[in-house]
């Protein structure tokens, strides 16, 4: 596709309930990466992927988060058991490889946690 | 330990006020450092990248620059629509390779 697609963009579920957000990075974008942004606040780093290396997971808050790249392109974040904290933008981003080469973001999902 | 801290916090200008935002970092093996703009509701829009100190880049309004220590975002005569939240990331090439470490932002406002 022409720029990173993430979906939903928009979810609201209760408290304690799983939900998976979907990240399509550039195509032929090596790297991915995920972040959150809550309101008022920084983007927080959450985890990268580089091709087939391992994933660098050190931002995942807690065992609650986890995130998976099949195929090296489609990436999928998945919280379980959310919390109200999790409530958040989460957003996904893609670039050529990790080398300094532009990192383009998507739009972003909204999740509300209720 | 990888850093960004951007200044100001906010900015209010008018219309043709000329400014410059400030993001002063400290990166192991600097990759690159990024300039973003993000609007209400919407993910970062890539502006500009860096690599070396003394590079400067420009589009439209906007100049950004690089030192060893900072970035400048010059903002020449700025109209409402650059009214938005201006981030400053860098990649660092240590033990943290790929990561980007995000400042927390300057929100600009521009009225007529």
């Amino acid at each position: 596709g022409a720029g990173v697609s993430q979906s939903p963009s928009n979810k609201v579920t209760e408290k304690g309930k799983d939900v998976e957000l979907r990240c399509d990075p550039i195509s032929g974008h090596t790297a991915l990466y995920w972040y959150r942004q809550s309101l008022g606040q920084g983007l927080e780093f959450l985890i990268y992927f580089q091709g087939n290396s391992a994933p660098d997971k050190s931002g995942l808050p807690s065992d609650r988060f986890s995130a998976e790249r099949t195929g090296g392109s489609v990436s999928t974040l998945t919280i379980q058991r959310t919390q109200q904290e999790d409530s958040a933008v989460y957003l996904c981003a893609s670039s050529l490889d990790s080398s300094g080469n532009t990192i383009y973001f998507g739009e972003g999902s909204w999740l509300t946690v209720v | 330990e990888d850093q960004v801290t951007q200044s100001p916090e906010a900015l209010r200008l008018q219309e043709g006020e000329s400014s410059s935002l400030n993001c002063s970092y400290t990166v192991s093996g600097l990759r690159g450092l990024f300039w973003y703009r993000q609007d209400p509701g919407k993910g970062p829009e890539f502006l500009f990248t860096l690599y070396s100190a003394g590079e400067e880049k420009e589009k439209e309004r906007l100049k950004a620059t690089l030192t060893k220590k900072e970035s400048f975002l010059h903002i020449t005569a700025p109209k409402p629509e650059d009214s938005a939240t201006y981030l400053c990331a860098v990649q660092g090439g240590g033990s943290t390779l790929g990561r980007l470490y995000f400042g927390r932002g300057t929100q600009l406002t521009v009225w007529p």
